[in-house]
């Protein structure tokens, strides 16, 4: 069974880092898109980032130069760390599965998210 | 980026009826969409892809039908488990991949 499961959401000060972390199961992350979409708290759904399966990726405009995805094959965990963050970047982080190693792709499974809080 | 919107905000529905819920793009996504389904505390839940194509172990009164800018979810004879908030997203014109707003069913 495909499982993803995220750790590494805390509360943090505005202008400080945070890697998070999504740990897969039941297929290789290396061979398939995936993806980060947050939630901010009563809000609807932001797609943040994604990695290809040949490791091209791509930012939304909103955390390009501050936010890096990357995967650790070796473990099958994708990770997004979070530089310079600020109030606005507070939500739920889901990591989600692409549906192909081919576009067009949606999201097929995700995790349950884990909460990021940037407040003094 | 194309931008899409959701009719209405808020659905009122009695259990047993049925619901119909929009969808519009900005520009023509072909039949890249998907509908995902999410409760309170939970993570988004694939329901429909290829505007159309129920995902695995979706129950038939989930119907997904549209093409281009237009799209509309049906969900008939609602059942209490599906009072929930739905979103569409698009995936033919990335990045980025962008979701509606979400269309929220609530019990009459």
């Amino acid at each position: 069974d495909v499982q993803l499961v995220e750790s590494g959401g805390i509360l943090i000060q505005p202008g400080g880092s945070l890697r998070l972390s999504c740990a897969a199961s039941g297929f290789t992350i290396s061979s398939i898109y995936m993806s980060w979409v947050r939630q901010a708290p009563g809000k609807g759904l932001e797609w943040v980032s994604l990695v290809y399966s040949s490791g091209s990726t791509y930012y939304a405009d909103s955390v390009r130069g501050r936010f890096t995805i990357s995967r650790d094959n070796s473990k099958n965990t994708l990770h997004l760390q979070m530089n310079s963050l600020r109030a606005e970047d507070t939500a739920v982080y889901y990591c989600a599965r692409g549906s192909s190693s081919w576009p067009p792709v949606y999201f097929d499974y995700w995790g349950q998210g884990t909460l990021v809080t940037v407040s003094s | 980026e194309v931008v899409m919107t959701q009719s209405p905000a808020t659905l009122s529905v009695s259990p047993g009826e049925s619901a119909t819920l929009s969808c519009r793009a900005s520009q023509s996504v072909g039949s890249n969409l998907a509908w995902y389904q999410q409760k309170p505390g939970q993570a988004p839940r694939l329901l429909i892809y290829g505007a159309s194509t129920r995902a695995t172990g979706i129950p038939a009164r989930f119907s997904g039908s549209g093409s281009g800018t237009e799209f509309t979810l049906t969900i008939s004879s609602l059942q209490s488990e599906d009072f929930a908030v739905y979103y569409c997203q698009q995936y033919n014109n990335w990045p980025p991949w962008t979701f509606g707003q979400g269309t929220k069913v609530e019990i009459k």
